[in-house]
């Protein structure tokens, strides 16, 4: 199976724009989380997306937006983006039951100026 | 906010040592997840312990989880050059409306001297 595809790999934008990272999880998988990964914050979980409906939330603000597609596919939206913005963004995958591990891809580096 | 907290935050060890890392967490749990993150990459899942387990092997891999002490334990024997990475534990309970979410401690970066 094909793992966890995250484009692009690198981003670089600049304050006040705003940014799309795509996620397509491993065929069969109908959970699709997003993470941000800083160095000081560490792994911090943003949301998860369900077969198209949110499922759970993380604690950050409204500028961070996602959603899922009916083929899985996810997209997540960054709007009037900040220097403390840049991070690596993760995307994982999983059939979405509880027991069950999460398959991560390589991430979105997204660097702001 | 963090629930997992690893320890050590960095650990040397000569090839062929095994490496011992620790993990605490602060509420009730499902599992328990170790993953592991090479430089620039994603996480790759090493081993998923259950609330009613206490003891995991995979390979050269052992992991103990105490939900008495809310604390697990990742052990690598034999440690190979290729082993230097950060390592993760991740803790997952019911968040709610069947979302599982995991939730990660800061890691531990590992580095394994040839």
């Amino acid at each position: 199976k094909a793992g966890v595809t995250q484009t692009p790999r690198y981003l670089i934008k600049t304050r006040g724009q705003q940014v799309t990272l795509s996620c397509s999880p491993i065929s069969g998988h109908r959970s699709v989380s997003w993470y941000q990964q800083t160095p000081g914050q560490g792994l911090q979980f943003l949301f998860e997306y369900f077969s198209e409906t949110q499922r759970n939330k993380g604690n950050f603000p409204g500028r961070f937006s996602g959603r899922q597609f009916s083929n899985s596919r996810s997209e997540m939206n960054v709007s009037t983006l900040e220097l403390g913005d840049s991070a690596l963004y993760l995307c994982a995958s999983s059939p979405g039951q509880v027991n069950q591990p999460q398959h991560f891809g390589d991430g979105t580096r997204l660097s702001i100026l | 906010s963090q629930q997992g907290e690893e320890d050590p935050q960095a650990l040397s060890i000569q090839e062929g040592e095994n490496a011992t890392m620790n993990c605490s967490y602060k509420t009730s749990i499902n599992n328990l997840q170790w993953y592991r993150q090479n430089s620039g990459r994603g996480l790759v899942h090493l081993i998923l312990i259950r609330s009613n387990e206490r003891e995991k092997h995979s390979g050269r891999l052992r992991v103990t989880l105490d939900t008495s002490k809310k604390s697990s334990s990742l052990l690598i024997t034999a440690s190979r050059a290729a082993d230097t990475a950060s390592y993760f534990c991740a803790t997952v309970f019911n968040s709610g409306a069947g979302s599982y979410q995991l939730t990660f401690g800061k890691g531990t970066k590992l580095s394994v001297i040839p």
